[in-house]
């Protein structure tokens, strides 16, 4: 699977949007990628994925270069809940099982 | 409700005992996963399973056992021979979609070893 790059951490100011860069210079064209997040001490949440087009779901937007060398999770409007690590992944659909490879992700503080 | 329930949340061993996490999920998927978390880390993938009777090692498998003798349950045993054991440990399942395999976590069990 590719290698990802994030930031180790980012602020952003609650209400305004947080943009959380990863880049993936490595992706092949099969590889699809994912975002989850980890508030502290629990589980990992599913955010979004996307292949090559831009995606938006009720939680966030992902934006995907056309290269597809990088993407851009965006969070339009962050609350004090939405602070947590964010980890971005790349993986291949290989069936039922997909192995996830989390590195050590952004940490996003919302602060009032 | 739908979802990935592990037990217990906080757990306490001596060294040298073998230790079991449970983990069971109502959402009807094939796969489930489990993962390690030390502070400060990402996840490494210690076992995964995509059918019942069948599983395969992860990264970090050295140490670690389970069986999938239900699609329900995926037990996770920690050994004796598992050097570090102390770590925050979480369980996954997936289902079979055609187009992507997000992964449901369970709210995980953080083993320590006195």
């Amino acid at each position: 699977d590719a290698k990802t790059t994030q930031p180790t951490s980012m602020d952003c100011a609650e209400g305004r949007a947080a943009n959380l860069p990863c880049n993936h210079s490595t992706i092949s064209g099969n590889e699809y990628v994912y975002w989850y997040r980890q508030i502290h001490s629990q589980g990992p949440q599913y955010i979004i994925h996307g292949l090559k087009n831009n995606e938006t779901n009720e939680m966030a937007s992902l934006i995907i270069t056309e290269d597809r060398k990088s993407s851009t999770l965006i969070l339009p409007h962050a609350t004090l809940r939405d602070t947590a690590v964010y980890y971005c992944i790349v993986r291949s659909y290989t069936g039922t099982a997909s192995k996830l490879t989390f590195g050590t992700g952004t940490r996003l503080q919302v602060t009032l | 409700d739908g979802g990935i329930t592990q037990s217990p949340k906080y757990l306490f061993r001596k060294e040298g005992q073998n230790v079991t996490l449970s983990c069971e999920q109502n959402l009807n998927h094939d796969a489930m996963y489990w993962y390690r978390q030390d502070p400060g880390q990402g996840l490494r993938l210690i076992y995964y399973s995509q059918i019942v009777n069948d599983f395969q090692k992860g990264d970090i498998a050295e140490g670690y056992s389970v069986s999938r003798e239900k699609k329900e349950s995926f037990p996770l045993t920690v050994t004796s021979a598992q050097k570090n054991p102390t770590a925050f440990y979480l369980c996954a399942s997936s289902g079979g979609r055609a187009t992507y395999n997000e992964q449901f976590f369970g709210p995980g069990t953080r083993l320590t070893v006195l």
